[in-house]
């Protein structure tokens, strides 16, 4: 079973559409969850950390369910320049001592916003 | 450009070389990380080091691959006997880990593998 599972889309939206991505996680001692958007034959980059209580940056809102391992983003009036790859990413405690290491990537949710 | 780099950017090699990849990290951070990515799927990791020492291994790191980062600052990493399904986008981050909290890896522009 994958550490992180997602939904690979691919997501088509109409400009000014809201749309919802989701994924879920196995391991309920995981720590820290992102997101990243990573472009066409690009390097990830980071969209935004998730926190327990939800937080939201501009168009950017993400939810975190511990009891359900589950995290999600929404996306509100999309934009076409939001077309990229989405993708989940959960931070274990794996290093050594208490300190955090690894990644955990999910496939990745492919979207793509037409005018 | 004070981000992180990776060279060289594009690596075709045929099957049973050697190669050796090197990421710059950003100033200062003392953690680097290798991923691997294949078309369709998520990074996964390969190994991080923390300064120069190597903290942790993936699985997925064969003998066949070994990295190092002598001086806590660049790192390496060479896949002796290049085989097909070493193909792959290698990616290099690197974070400046503080205490006990997360840290934010940022991501180089990675080295595209290919192996004929």
């Amino acid at each position: 079973r994958k550490e992180v599972e997602q939904d690979p889309g691919p997501f088509n939206v109409p400009e000014g559409a809201t749309v919802a991505f989701n994924c879920t996680y196995s391991n309920s001692a995981s720590q820290s969850f992102f997101w990243y958007r990573q472009d066409c034959r690009k390097e990830p980059k980071l969209l935004m950390s998730v926190y327990s209580s939800g937080n939201e940056d501009g168009r950017f809102t993400a939810q975190l369910n511990r009891a359900s391992q589950y995290i999600s983003l929404l996306i509100r009036d999309s934009k076409l320049s939001d077309s990229a790859t989405y993708l989940c990413v959960v931070n274990d405690r794996l290093g050594r001592g208490s300190t955090l290491g690894r990644l955990y990537f999910g496939r990745g949710t492919q979207l793509t916003v037409w005018p | 450009d004070t981000g992180v780099s990776q060279d060289p950017r594009h690596k075709i090699t045929k099957r049973g070389q050697n190669v050796t990849f090197r990421c710059d990290p950003i100033s200062e951070h003392n953690r680097l990380y290798w991923y691997r990515q294949t078309l369709g799927q998520g990074p996964e990791f390969l190994t991080y080091f923390q300064n120069e020492a190597q903290l942790e291994k993936s699985r997925l790191l064969s003998d066949r691959f070994s990295a190092e980062r002598p001086k806590g600052s660049f790192s390496t990493l060479e896949i002796q006997r290049t085989e097909q399904g070493d193909s792959a986008m290698y990616l290099c981050a690197s974070s400046l880990k503080r205490g006990g909290g997360s840290d934010t890896q940022y991501f180089g522009p990675g080295t595209r593998l290919t192996v004929l």
